[in-house]
């Protein structure tokens, strides 16, 4: 079975700084990926960036970067230049290559400082 | 492209009533699925269909909970009758992809229940 630990139940980050989520998996696939959604007090979940498990290069969107090491088995979320508009809660969630929904941590609140 | 629809946005019963959500995945999507969000914790899967079959809905607490995919479009989910335990946000989720990894999940903006 799958599963994603978050450790961080709250971050706090000043405006402008960069702030990294952690996020650890476990499984016992050999291909997987691994995602990160946002969800604003409003709750809708929105998709943030995606890793493979094969991807030899760490994925980058935006302001958005995950730090991909597998043989930690950690994908933290790596957010630059944080915004006012960054808090939220955040949420590291897993699905294998078969057809299987996505696993989800229980969530990292973070709370961006002016 | 219009996004995935659920309704009603917000609903409050007390124990023991009866209540059903509905979702409306994005068009062309063959995968729908629903989670339960308990305050404070990540989305838990409660049922994912492929069209209109059941891949899984091992953790639907079947004693209670219904859900169906008739003309695998649209979706309901019922509760019948509510505990206290069930106040949760209810996220409706598609997706277009269905045996691959990289495929992302298109979620609503949820249905709050509060079961008083």
């Amino acid at each position: 079975a799958q599963k994603i630990t978050q450790t961080q139940p709250g971050m706090f980050v000043q405006e402008k700084e960069a702030v990294t989520l952690d996020c650890t998996y476990d499984t016992s696939d050999q291909s997987y990926g691994l995602f990160w959604y946002k969800q604003p007090s409003s709750g809708e979940m929105i998709f943030l960036i995606y890793q493979g498990s094969y991807d030899e290069q760490n994925a980058t969107e935006g302001r958005y970067s995950l730090n991909f090491q597998k043989a930690r088995k950690s994908a933290n979320l790596v957010i630059s230049a944080s915004q006012l508009g960054d808090s939220a809660m955040y949420f590291c969630a897993m699905r294998p290559r078969r057809n299987t929904p996505l696993v989800f941590g229980k969530g990292t609140r973070l709370s961006v400082i002016a | 492209e219009a996004g995935v629809a659920q309704s009603p946005r917000y609903k409050i019963i007390e124990k023991r009533q009866s209540v059903a959500f509905w979702c409306n995945p994005i068009s062309g999507h063959a995968t729908l699925y629903w989670y339960q969000q308990i305050l404070g914790q990540g989305p838990k899967l409660l049922i994912q269909f492929q069209n209109n079959g059941v891949v899984d809905d091992s953790q639907l607490p079947k004693d209670r909970f219904s859900a169906e995919r008739l003309k695998g479009v649209d979706s309901t989910l019922k509760i019948q009758p509510a505990k206290l335990e069930d106040s949760a946000v209810y996220l409706c989720a598609s997706s277009p992809l269905a045996g691959g990894p990289d495929g992302e999940l298109f979620f609503g903006e949820g249905s709050r229940l509060t079961v008083l």
